[in-house]
């Protein structure tokens, strides 16, 4: 199976800031790379597939990029409702395999 | 606009089992691939397993530790999914959630509310 770290497991910030995550994958997997974002008590919602492509309806502070093993999520300039935990997930192989996710918190 | 709404969801004995169900509506639910993802309280995502849409020949995968255990299927005339779940065990206790699968890659577009499994004595 491929193993997702993420670091860090969370992080302080303030509106405005610009917030960097890391994903790295136990072994290659291309850029079958996507990054979700999760609510309390909400469902994910879907940010980012294919490693930096951004879905649809996302705001474009929102970026992905990596490829091979390391991977990034950067949010530009924190926003109110960006407060959330994110996870990112492979897709190369099955088992699909989830990062334990990072929480971005309010400093 | 599409909608994913799962239900079925329960306090079960372990070794129980149980079937929810997920309605789908705002798109052509025969032609897309779905998973079904689940979440322990407070902790992190862990897929389930997924099943293909009506063109394709293989139709099931599975995550290693519910493997004969559950089965996902699917009535396309009825626009709903489903995830059997027999031999229930403490540790399936999670939240539910059904996603539509992406056409770029086994990403989750779209994702339900999600369905509360308690399994407990």
């Amino acid at each position: 199976d491929i193993q997702m770290t993420q670091s860090p497991s969370s992080v302080s910030a303030s509106v405005g800031d610009r917030v960097t995550i890391i994903c790295r994958a136990s072994q290659g997997i291309s850029t079958w790379l996507g990054w979700y974002q999760q609510k309390p008590g909400k469902a994910p919602k879907l940010l980012i597939y294919g490693a930096s492509s951004l879905q649809s309806g996302v705001p474009s502070r929102f970026s992905g990029s990596g490829s091979g093993t390391d991977f990034t999520l950067t949010i530009s300039r924190l926003q109110p409702e960006d407060f959330a935990t994110y996870y990112c997930q492979q897709t190369k192989s099955f088992p699909l395999t989830f990062g334990g996710g990072t929480k971005v918190e309010i400093k | 606009e599409v909608q994913l709404v799962e239900s079925g969801g329960g306090l079960v004995k372990p070794g129980g089992s149980l079937t929810l169900s997920c309605a789908a509506s705002g798109f052509s639910f025969s032609n897309v691939w779905m998973s079904w993802v689940r979440q322990a309280p407070g902790m992190g995502l862990e897929w389930v397993g997924r099943i293909k849409g009506i063109s394709a020949v293989e139709t099931t995968e599975y995550a290693a530790p519910v493997k004969g255990r559950f089965t996902i299927s699917r009535d396309d005339s009825k626009n709903t999914l489903y995830l059997q779940i027999n031999s229930l065990k403490v540790e399936d206790t999670a939240v539910y959630y059904c996603t539509t699968v992406s056409n770029s890659g086994e990403f989750f577009k779209y994702w339900g509310q999600g369905a509360l499994v308690t399994v407990s004595s």
